[in-house]
């Protein structure tokens, strides 16, 4: 089954302590990118990857980062976590945008989401 | 820059009737795609509809259909014969073919009355 798989789903951490989240799609695609969804202010972009070793940064990269070793694999870390990181975390996939646009529209596959706290 | 907007944070619906959600976005190019994606409680983002921008006619998947007005920079969603399983969260995007950035509205939360 094609999916983009986001762990862990649900996380309480505290200040400053150091966590990562993980992302994997299973369908070969060269971008990947994450967000976050804050009431009333949608989706915003945090970092995308056009493939691996690319990454850039999207609209609000404070306070994260991000590594594209593998095409799969794309890990959202946040070195030291604030209370304005609470937030949920979407991952997505999709084909490489560049492409034909009569081939590829440059759906975004969704992973489930994660929702993280920071006391 | 590109924008987009969605000026009704919440609207609402009697089952089996029909209701049209709002979306303008702001760009200088001409090649962009356009799309609404549905939150259900889940939190799934899950892809409703596409629009390509260099297409003349307006985009349909079933009871969805779309209201695309290039030059008014317009981009409704219509659902006919609403269904208690469409309420959810709605969220409209573009996506600049020249770019690899999506912008996405702030969300319309539509509810379906029994």
């Amino acid at each position: 089954e094609a999916q983009v798989t986001q762990n862990p789903r649900y996380l309480i951490t505290v200040t400053g302590k150091k966590l990562t989240v993980t992302c994997s799609q299973n369908m070969n695609h060269e971008y990947m990118s994450w967000y976050r969804q804050d009431p009333g202010l949608g989706l915003r972009q945090i970092y995308y990857s056009m493939n691996v070793e690319v990454t850039d940064k999207g609209d609000v990269p404070e306070g994260y980062k991000v590594s594209r070793k593998e095409k799969r694999n794309f890990p959202l870390i946040l070195e030291s976590p604030s209370p304005n990181q609470t937030s949920l975390y979407f991952c997505a996939s999709s084909l490489y945008p560049g492409q034909d646009p009569k081939v590829n529209t440059g759906e975004l596959f969704f992973g489930e989401g994660s929702r993280l706290t920071v006391l | 820059a590109q924008t987009v907007t969605q000026s009704q944070p919440e609207m609402s619906v009697q089952e089996a009737e029909t209701v049209t959600l709002s979306c303008t976005y702001d760009t200088s190019e001409s090649d962009y795609y356009l799309f609404w994606y549905k939150q259900p409680p889940s939190r799934q983002m899950i892809l409703v509809i596409r629009q390509e921008a260099y297409k003349q006619q307006n985009a349909t998947e079933n009871r969805f259909s779309v209201n695309f007005q290039k030059a008014a920079k317009s981009f409704s969603l219509k659902i006919s014969d609403s269904q208690l399983g469409d309420a959810a969260m709605y969220f409209c995007a573009y996506r600049s073919t020249g770019t690899y950035k999506y912008i996405f509205g702030t969300g319309t939360r539509l509810k379906v009355l029994a």
